[in-house]
């Protein structure tokens, strides 16, 4: 899993409250990826950010927020407007040839 | 459109059988490809990428991928297969229409290596 750290591993929330998850990476990577894996559907990008103090939409960006205030770090807000937030939560960083992954967040919202 | 096809959702092999999981993909330009392995309950690791140059590429843990051009297909192989092989692995290609350096995945492949 390389420099990338996402926490916590696993987050348990009520339907209808904000999360935040977590990722840094010491990689000195200028962009990083906010992914979503559920069961036999690969890979969702949610947000993306190439450099500091901007982020783009990604292909299933409704009910997320994220923000980049440092380079080290990519905050994901899973808000109480995503329908369906239940989900293995991955974050990434690299650059123009590959990406590294963090471990992983599990998100239960019951 | 982009994208990248896994036909197979999960391959079946005997340990130290030769393996094969397959990929095709579809995009403009020259494309840059990769494969991922995803362990259960961790994030994708790196296995191997095609950027330019030989067709045959050679990864972590043995493995290697075959692209061809004319088939638009990166396949992951490995001459020996082992149990602890047995995890998802994914493909994917870089999308090249804009500079955001985005992957574009494929839905995975299940291996099961079996003693």
């Amino acid at each position: 899993d390389g420099g990338i750290t996402q926490s916590p591993k696993y987050l348990f929330r009520k339907e209808g409250q904000n999360v935040t998850l977590s990722c840094e990476q010491n990689l000195n990577h200028d962009a990083m990826y906010w992914y979503r894996q559920d069961p036999g559907q690969g890979l969702r990008l949610i947000y993306y950010s190439q450099i500091v103090n901007d982020f783009q939409k990604g292909d299933i960006a409704e009910g997320y927020s994220v923000s980049r205030e440092k380079k080290e770090s990519f905050p994901l807000t899973v808000t109480s407007a995503q329908k369906n937030p239940t989900a293995f939560y991955l974050c990434a960083s690299g650059g123009i040839y590959e990406q590294y992954f963090g471990p992983g967040t599990r998100l239960t919202v019951t | 459109a982009q994208s990248v096809a896994q036909p197979e959702d999960q391959v079946n092999v005997a340990e130290g059988n030769p393996l094969t999981v397959k990929c095709t993909y579809s995009v403009s330009g020259n494309p840059y490809l990769f494969w991922y392995v995803q362990y259960p309950n961790r994030g994708l690791q790196f296995l191997l990428k095609y950027i330019t140059g030989d067709n045959l590429v050679k990864g972590s843990y043995g493995f290697e991928a075959e692209f061809n051009k004319s088939q638009t297909s990166f396949h992951l192989k490995k001459p020996s297969a082992l149990v602890s092989d047995s995890a998802l692995y994914f493909c994917a290609v870089r999308d090249m229409v804009d500079s955001s350096y985005k992957l574009i995945f494929g839905s995975g492949t299940r291996l099961l290596v079996r003693p």
